[in-house]
């Protein structure tokens, strides 16, 4: 198994422009999400899904879109790059839940610098 | 709301010596609570987890017990080696949503 993995590693934009920020993960989890992680603040979630279709917002949703059309992707769009967006962004999936929480999986990040 | 609040870092030890890392959490109900250990360069994996009240994890020689009665979760080791050296992050989880610490760094000395 891959696991969790993302793509691009690193990505620079400039103010305005608009990306993907791709997610694949082969475990067949339901449970997907994104952070963002900046010095000092740890991660925050930004969105998660609990299956395909499903899709909920997190602690900083705000400039970033997502969608979940199959069980393995879960990509995060900006739709257009702030400067405040810099930051490195980590992927995850867990397995499903049953009524509580479980380990989560991380992928390797994305670092992504917005000039 | 849910948070959790971990000790600032960076912490700096010498080979052999004894660590802990402080983490204590604000969440109603019981939510699961978990230390990531997150290696340079890398994104962050599971260092050891616990579900309920009393419950210990443990992984690698590191050890961090659910304390409900003072909303803490401390992660220690009693010998620590350079190749713990990293960042630690207490997190909580509750139904679809985790929280997590700021970040401990830890750096051991030959």
């Amino acid at each position: 198994n891959a696991g969790v993995t993302q793509t691009p590693k690193f990505q620079v934009l400039k103010t305005g422009q608009s990306m993907t920020l791709q997610c694949a993960q082969d475990m067949n989890h339901e449970y997907m999400s994104w952070y963002r992680q900046d010095p000092g603040m740890g991660l925050r979630l930004i969105h998660y899904s609990v299956g395909a279709g499903i899709t909920d917002q997190g602690e900083v949703p705000n400039g970033y879109n997502v969608s979940r059309s199959t069980t393995e992707d879960f990509p995060l769009r900006l739709l257009s790059a702030a400067p405040s967006q810099t930051s490195v962004y980590f992927c995850a999936s867990s397995p499903p839940i049953s009524g509580g929480t479980d380990t989560q999986y991380f992928g390797p990040g994305t670092r992504l610098t917005v000039l | 709301g849910d948070s959790v609040t971990q000790m600032e870092g960076p912490v700096t030890l010498s080979e052999e010596a004894c660590l802990t890392i402080n983490c204590t959490y604000t969440a109603t109900g019981y939510p699961s609570l978990f230390w990531y250990v997150q290696y340079p360069g890398e994104g962050l994996q599971l260092l050891l987890k616990a579900t309920k009240a009393d419950d210990k994890g443990s992984n690698k020689g590191f050890e961090a017990t659910y304390r409900k009665e003072t909303t803490s979760f401390h992660l220690e080791k009693g010998s620590v080696q350079v190749s713990d050296s990293a960042v630690y992050f207490c997190a909580l989880g509750r139904t679809y949503k985790y929280i997590f610490g700021t970040g401990t760094r830890l750096k051991v000395l030959a």
